[in-house]
């Protein structure tokens, strides 16, 4: 079936950086995508969402980027803290479904 | 808001026995889904209720596998009988179809069957 999946299983960052996570996503029909944030032992966090008619949208230090041509979507982290070191999933959405799908995730690694 | 409550937080439970993992969604929420998480797989949605009903249960792996949403308030996962390869963290999450700002997750319970 048609799945969500990530290029980069790990990225590692000095503190004050900016942060770009990638995610690459195959099914065309999707209309809605959304990252979330999982830190250890706790469930996924919502960060950001961006529906399909859109491009970017922004939020307090993130960014998400969408690339509907080459279905590609990406969250950028604006000046990066120890606080955001944790694994990131994009998700899309069949609106009709409310059913989400999520990428492999990649881990962040905020280094002080 | 005390967000989506699942319990127990951890169960360690031996091959063969009936392990139960209960959760409770958001107040006015009528999306509950089931999901799975593990290294190898990432996250899998097991199923999914609309409004107490079962949506999508295409995703249970086997008839071991149970899920039941008696009201708009609980829904269990039950595994009957559990072995290892259940081991994993189950998260349950809720929404609601109006708002589309994806899913509340709860804490996760991680299982770990020996």
């Amino acid at each position: 079936g048609e799945s969500v999946g990530l290029h980069l299983p790990t990225l590692s960052v000095q503190e004050g950086d900016n942060s770009i996570i990638n995610c690459a996503y195959s099914n065309s029909a999707s209309d809605y995508f959304i990252w979330y944030k999982q830190e250890s032992g706790k469930g996924p966090q919502f960060i950001i969402d961006i529906r399909s008619n859109m491009d970017k949208r922004q939020g307090q230090r993130v960014t998400v980027l969408l690339n509907k041509t080459v279905k590609h979507l990406s969250l950028q982290i604006a000046a990066t803290q120890p606080g955001d070191s944790a694994v990131y999933f994009c998700a899309e959405k069949d609106t009709s479904y409310g059913k989400l799908t999520f990428g492999q995730g990649t881990i962040l690694t905020v280094h002080p | 808001d005390a967000g989506v409550i699942q319990s127990p937080r951890h169960e360690v439970t031996e091959m063969g026995q009936e392990v139960t993992l209960r959760c409770k969604p958001i107040s006015g929420h009528d999306y509950l889904f089931w999901y799975r998480q593990t290294m190898m797989r990432g996250l899998e949605l097991l199923i999914y209720f609309n409004n107490n009903v079962p949506i999508d249960d295409s995703g249970m792996p086997e008839d071991r596998f149970s899920a039941k949403m008696p009201n708009a308030s609980f829904s269990t996962l039950k595994i009957q009988p559990s072995e290892p390869r259940d081991s994993a963290v189950y998260f349950c999450a809720s929404s609601q179809r109006t708002r589309n700002y994806g899913y509340t997750f709860g804490s996760g319970t991680r299982l770990t069957v020996v």
